[in-house]
């Protein structure tokens, strides 16, 4: 089975940019989760959905950041404009139900780098 | 909200032995999960191990256990017969059964397999 997927693996970008993260959840997942690892804060929750809605967004560190799951197999994290700070692995999850074992699955991260 | 500690930034064990990490967590509820995940340096999340509170036996998986205490709100993994590939960070994982879908992270135990 192919697990949760995110691209792009690496970016890096200029101050100002905008960035867009993208994820693919594992086929049949009703819950998808975006965090953000760095050295200093460790792993962040950034926002969750559940059934493509979001549920919970207070991680989102402000309005320069955004996220979107316009549907069950997609989801976007969007970062506008880009900025130094903004450099971590930013990893996608999600969840199957309780027969699952309430386990996240974890994509490989997107590594930012902002210049 | 709850709380995950490991209050452990660092560990190292020589091949073939045994080590012990530990994790601690505040909750007041009696129903929930908890989990430990490995990151080796690729920064891929792998879930090494997960344990239902409700179940008394503690979980195992191949060389991997765990010591779940649930009066004394601590989850400690156990790596039997360490291998050069158990280098990782180890990090442990709670979530809640009942108060929506968040998962809570300790801050991670860097574990070192000394050839």
């Amino acid at each position: 089975d192919a697990g949760v997927i995110q691209s792009p693996r690496h970016e890096v970008t200029e101050m100002g940019q905008e960035v867009t993260l993208r994820c693919k959840p594992i086929s049949g997942h009703n819950s998808l989760f975006w965090y953000r690892q760095t050295m200093m804060r460790g792993l962040e929750l950034l926002i969750y959905f559940n059934n493509n809605v979001p549920i919970d967004d207070s991680g989102m560190p402000e309005d320069r950041f955004s996220a979107k799951m316009p549907n069950a197999s997609f989801s976007t994290l969007k970062i506008q404009p880009s900025e130094p700070r903004d450099s971590a692995v930013y990893f996608c999850a999600s969840r199957a139900g309780r027969r699952s074992g309430n386990t996240i699955y974890f994509g490989e991260g997107s590594w930012l780098t902002v210049v | 909200a709850q709380t995950v500690t490991q209050s452990q930034p660092e560990m190292s064990v020589q091949e073939a032995e045994t080590v012990t990490l530990s994790c601690t967590y505040d909750t007041s509820e009696s129903d929930y999960y908890l989990f430990w995940y490995k990151q080796p340096p690729s920064r891929q999340m792998i879930l090494v191990i997960r344990q239902e509170a409700y179940k008394q036996q503690n979980a195992t998986e191949n060389r991997f256990s765990v010591n779940f205490q649930k009066a004394a709100k601590s989850f400690s993994l156990k790596i039997s017969d360490s291998q050069l590939g158990d280098a990782a960070m180890y990090f442990c994982a709670y979530r809640s059964q009942n108060t929506g879908n968040q998962f809570y992270f300790g801050t991670g135990t860097s574990l070192t397999v000394i050839p």
